[in-house]
């Protein structure tokens, strides 16, 4: 079983919906969840952190996080074609070590 | 003004060749990290350095050596380059842990081994 799994897509969302991505992860003890943002040929970025269980928002992004099922998710609201990108779900039990998921790839389509 | 740059951004050379990578960090971060990442997109830490200092080494083949000549750079050097080794390179910092810091990532080497 790998450490983190994400559904590798491409996932297709209409311009202006919700975007739903998906990460499951294997450590229990597991205590950081970060949600990364890769366009194509670019390096990635943060776009969301969340450490305890429940909802965290900022602007358009809500990321959720359940503990006890193992689960982190990334909300994209009023999906943007620049919103096009590969995400990357990323856990650490606290330590240097980030062990990232293989990305979920997301079109929003005009 | 580059937070986090690495040179080259493109490396294209033969097998049985050895190559360098260099990374530079003026955040004034204390933790940087060498990731690779394969062509599904699957991004793995390789080396982790705080302050000059290992404290990550993955299980990479020892034909892989880092050097931290001060905590502001990191480089990678590559022994006897193999096909396996074509991939994006991405040098990256933190102030703190990665674990609970953000990471800030240089814009990768891509290498191709031919």
């Amino acid at each position: 079983q790998k450490e983190v799994e994400q559904n590798s897509g491409p996932l297709s969302v209409p311009e202006g919906a919700i975007a739903s991505l998906n990460c499951t992860y294997s450590d229990r003890g597991s205590q950081s969840f970060f949600w990364y943002r890769q366009y194509s040929g670019k390096s990635p970025e943060l776009i969301m952190f969340i450490y305890s269980n429940g909802d965290k928002e900022d602007g358009r992004f809500t990321a959720q996080l359940n503990k006890a099922s193992q689960y982190v998710s990334l909300l994209i609201r009023d999906s943007q074609p620049s919103d096009s990108a590969t995400y990357l779900c990323a856990v650490s039990l606290g330590n240097e070590k980030l062990t990232f998921g293989t990305g979920t790839r997301l079109t929003i389509i005009p | 003004d580059t937070a986090v740059s690495q040179t080259p951004k493109y490396l294209v050379t033969q097998m049985g060749n050895d190559k360098s990578i260099k990374c530079e960090q003026n955040l004034g971060h204390d933790t940087m990290y060498w990731y690779k990442q394969d062509s599904k997109k699957f991004l793995k830490i390789m080396f982790s350095y705080n302050n000059k200092e290992l404290i990550i080494n993955e299980t990479v083949p020892n034909r892989f050596s880092p050097k931290s000549p001060d905590k502001a750079h990191l480089n990678l050097h590559i022994n006897s380059l193999e096909l396996g080794d074509s991939a994006v390179y991405f040098c990256a910092s933190s102030q703190g842990s990665a674990g609970s810091e953000k990471l800030f990532f240089g814009s990768g080497t891509q290498l191709s081994v031919l």
